[in-house]
């Protein structure tokens, strides 16, 4: 298996610049959890999804970011407008129900915004 | 809220034996984990420990106490390529997979 997928993997865009973050989980999961990880405030996450549905999102910051799972193979993160302080690495990330306390991890996206 | 503590740094020596700990408060419990971290790379991971007691994993080793609400992580045998993060997280609720991560231990091996 390829595992977790992320794309792009860097990302510079300008503040105010519409910025769409997409992930491919590994096949069979179940479930699917975007995080943001920063120095100051470490890894926290924004919103997972369950079969395809979102479960929770208290951790999405603002209105100015959204999250989709169309379908079992497919996951965006979008920020509409983008700020300067959105700037992290954002890590998708999934898992099995079978076997849920295992979270796996992609190789990240890291966001600057200017 | 929620609540874990680690500490920030930490450094050891290669083939010695290092303890990170994990204290934790938190609405409730549902397990307990430890990812590793290396630098610029995803966390992977490495122990779940739900039961008090000691899981051991090769060279990794993870207890829990529910009623301290601590937790730690012992290395043994220790490689230049465990230097690394090591982030301690909650599960607080049953039912809700949100896993609330501690800012994580860097960890330096020295030669």
């Amino acid at each position: 298996d390829a595992g977790v997928i992320q794309s792009p993997r860097h990302e510079v865009t300008e503040m105010g610049q519409e910025v769409t973050l997409r992930c491919k989980p590994i096949s069979g999961h179940d479930y699917l959890f975007w995080y943001r990880q920063t120095m100051m405030r470490g890894l926290e996450l924004l919103i997972y999804f369950n079969n395809n549905v979102p479960i929770d999102d208290s951790g999405m910051p603002e209105d100015r970011f959204s999250a989709k799972m169309p379908n079992a193979s497919f996951s965006t993160l979008k920020i509409q407008p983008s700020e300067p302080r959105d700037s992290a690495v954002y890590f998708c990330a999934t898992a099995s129900q079978g076997t849920y306390n295992e979270q796996f991890f992609g190789p990240g996206t890291r966001l600057t915004v200017l | 809220g929620q609540n874990i503590d680690q500490p920030t740094e930490m450094t050891a020596t290669e083939g010695a034996i290092v303890q990170i700990n994990c204290t934790y408060q938190t609405s409730g419990f549902n397990g307990l984990f430890w990812y590793q971290q290396h630098a610029g790379e995803a966390p992977t991971f490495l122990s779940y420990n739900v039961l008090d007691g000691l899981e051991e994993k090769g060279r990794f080793s993870s207890f829990l106490s529910r009623s301290k609400g601590y937790s730690y992580l012992l290395l043994k045998e220790l490689q230049m390529k465990d230097s690394a993060s090591y982030l301690c997280a909650v599960l607080p609720n049953f039912g809700n997979e949100k896993l609330t991560f501690g800012t994580g231990t860097r960890l330096t091996i020295i030669p």
